[in-house]
């Protein structure tokens, strides 16, 4: 079984440039998530998609970040413009379904964004 | 204010060590707690499920425990090996809605 796939895997961009990462979950999974894991903390979720329907974006800066995730699958979460304090690792996940935390959330390996 | 605190920050061992590492939360009503491990530069992957009714659980070399009344977990690493080395994050979430409250981690460092 294919897992959840990120592109790119790194990034480094100017501050108030712009920015955006791909996510493309594992089959079947209905439930997406993104975070934000900045260095030395544990992960902070900042949207949680069912299919193509936001259940949370309450932790999203949304003057700056915006994310979609068309037909329920692929999603994309994009930055415009970043700041110097966006430096950190995007994570995304996928599960079959939400629970409440008891369907296991599987990761993808990150893209890792740099902001100088 | 739900909240998931984890102890030591960081920890250092030598291999064949045993260690273990600490979880103590806030988050009510309680539904599960997850222990995961995340090597550096992947993301998490999880180890164990734990909740209300369960005391222990293990996997493999890792066992972890829960408290419920007190509101803390530990993760009880037996005879560590170099490929333990990673950071150990708990995920405690909470019941009738899609809470899940991480923490910052502890960052374990297996030395030969």
């Amino acid at each position: 079984e294919a897992g959840v796939a990120q592109s790119p895997r790194y990034k480094i961009i100017e501050k108030r440039q712009s920015v955006a990462f791909w996510c493309n979950p594992i089959s079947g999974h209905a439930t997406l998530y993104w975070y934000q894991q900045i260095l030395g903390q544990g992960p902070k979720l900042l949207i949680q998609f069912q299919n193509n329907g936001v259940v949370d974006d309450s932790q999203l800066p949304k003057d700056r970040f915006s994310a979609e995730r068309l037909k329920g699958v692929d999603s994309t979460l994009k930055i415009q413009p970043a700041k110097l304090e966006d430096s950190a690792v995007y994570l995304c996940a996928s599960s079959l379904g939400l629970a409440g935390g008891f369907y296991e959330q599987y990761f993808g390996p990150g893209t890792r964004l740099t902001v100088t | 204010k739900n909240q998931v605190e984890q102890s030591p920050q960081s920890l250092i061992i030598l291999e064949g060590k045993n260690c273990t590492l600490q979880c103590n939360y806030t988050v009510s009503p309680f539904s599960n707690l997850r222990w995961y491990k995340q090597d550096t530069g992947r993301g998490p992957v999880s180890l164990t499920i734990m909740t209300f009714s369960e005391n222990t659980k293990s996997n493999g070399r890792y066992t972890a425990t829960l408290d419920a009344d007190t509101k803390q977990s530990s993760l009880h690493i037996t005879a560590s090996q170099l490929s333990d080395s990673a950071s150990y994050i708990c995920v405690v979430s909470a019941w009738n809605n899609n809470d899940m409250r991480f923490g910052a981690g502890t960052r374990l460092t297996v030395k030969p």
